[in-house]
């Protein structure tokens, strides 16, 4: 089955740096792939949808320039936290959607940030 | 370490009949169990979640769960399917450390 990649898996950064997360699908070109935050014990709020070689689409209370998102290409898409502050630790997935009905979600194995 | 097994790629039901979605987890860790749903050209949504108390966990739409600890199981069930329950089913498990891994999921199909 399709493959996403999500990299880094683990990262530790200071405050008030910034931190990119990438997401590849492997074998598939994505069209549309989403960002999702884990908190603690409850379910995963969608943060925004990106579509490739245009602007993100955010969901409300996500801040867009807190969260920076960019799909350049058909195969990757980044999010970048940035100036990062400890609140902003948190568990991140992204997901792609796999041709050729585009309905099938794939899961990237999630990016943990901590910030200190 | 964490992992969730769906058996059964596709699932097929007569509308009315009973929906059986099998869910295995492994969890080094007391786990956090959700099952999501996402319908045609939608995000996902929950449909419920078990983290402590009641190993029956009652969701939205008629949908409810059983955390077996022995089993390792978290199956959703729905006594009586309806044709707006067509979508593809993601169970995740969520361990320590707030990583969550989900399934590969299950899409439903029901028949009239």
């Amino acid at each position: 089955g399709a493959v996403v990649s999500q990299h880094p898996s683990w990262v530790i950064c200071k405050s008030g740096t910034s931190v990119k997360i990438e997401c590849r699908s492997l074998d598939f070109q994505a069209t549309t792939m989403f960002w999702y935050r884990q908190f603690p014990k409850q379910s995963l709020m969608l943060m925004a949808t990106s579509n490739e070689g245009s602007k993100a689409t955010y969901e409300q209370g996500v801040e867009k320039d807190k969260f920076l998102i960019n799909h350049a290409s058909l195969t990757l898409s980044t999010l970048t936290v940035t100036s990062a502050h400890p609140e902003d630790s948190s568990f991140y997935i992204c997901s792609a959607r796999a041709p050729p009905t585009n309905e099938k979600l794939f899961f990237g194995s999630g990016t943990q940030l901590s910030v200190l | 370490a964490q992992s969730v097994t769906q058996l059964g790629s596709h699932v097929s039901v007569s509308e009315g009949a009973l929906v059986l979605l099998r869910c295995n987890y492994s969890s080094s860790v007391p786990p956090y169990l959700f099952w999501y749903v996402q319908y045609p050209n939608q995000g996902l949504q929950l449909l419920l979640k078990y983290t402590t108390g009641a190993t029956l966990v009652k969701g939205i739409n008629g949908f409810e769960a059983e955390f077996k600890k022995s089993e390792t199981s978290f199956h959703l069930t729905k006594p009586s399917a309806h044709m707006s329950d067509a979508a593809e089913y993601f169970c995740a498990v969520s361990g320590g450390y707030q990583k969550v891994t989900f399934g590969t999921g299950t899409k439903l199909q029901v028949i009239p």
